[in-house]
């Protein structure tokens, strides 16, 4: 058991571009979740996956952001023509059913010049 | 917009200070948990409370959960420079309890303890 694991770490991009995060949670943990964290702010939900269906979208999820979570392990977080107000931490946690224990990863840090 | 509201956002102290976080909703939830968050990481989980007056504790951290499971407090005693950091309360499923665990967090407040 290594942990959830995220990555890149770091991402630095230009206005416009598309940017693509992977999440790999804990192996056999079958809820996935996305969160995004802006300085001197706690996390905000963006979406949960359970196995490979995506059962919740936020409504900060717009249109140019998509999840999947295609065999129901690993997932991307992907963000077209990426604003700078898309700048933040992006987290991901895994769980199992039956337990509210979340394990985040170190997230993937934003910059949108 | 967050439902959870935390105070204070910052504190700053010496060590050995004693400190209490609050943590108050509008809503309840499942249950309420609270976490630790260092610069560049993601949140550790410290405590789950789940039932209305629960009291934990764990070493030097005493985690209080109110009768109606609205509010809650996080208060560290004697504190070390190793307890800096971010905390974070979350509310657990849904605002009224609904689905999925998804969490909701409060704002955090940035403790530092200076030696």
């Amino acid at each position: 058991d290594t942990g959830v694991s995220q990555d890149p770490r770091h991402k630095i991009t230009k206005r416009g571009q598309n940017v693509t995060f992977r999440c790999d949670p804990i192996s056999e943990h079958n809820r996935l979740y996305w969160y995004r964290q802006t300085l001197g702010q706690g996390p905000e939900f963006l979406t949960y996956f359970q196995n490979e269906a995506q059962l919740e979208k936020s409504r900060l999820l717009s249109d140019r952001f998509s999840a999947e979570r295609p065999k129901g392990s690993f997932s991307t977080l992907e963000i077209q023509r990426t604003e700078q107000g898309d700048s933040a931490m992006y987290l991901c946690a895994s769980t199992t059913l039956g337990t509210d224990t979340q394990y985040f990863g170190p997230g993937t840090r934003l910059t949108v010049l | 917009t967050q439902l959870l509201e935390q105070s204070p956002q910052f504190l700053s102290i010496q060590e050995g200070e004693n400190l209490t976080v609050y943590c108050n909703s509008s809503s309840v939830f499942s249950s309420l948990q609270w976490y630790r968050q260092e610069p560049g990481e993601g949140p550790v989980l410290l405590v789950t409370v789940v039932t209305g007056g629960e009291v934990k504790k764990l070493k030097r951290l005493t985690f209080q959960f109110g009768d109606a499971r609205k509010d809650s407090s996080l208060h560290i005693t004697a504190a070390q420079p190793g307890d800096t950091g971010l905390y974070l309360c979350a509310g657990v499923g849904g605002a009224g309890g609904t689905s999925y665990g998804k969490l909701t967090f409060g704002q955090g407040t940035i403790l530092t303890v200076h030696p």
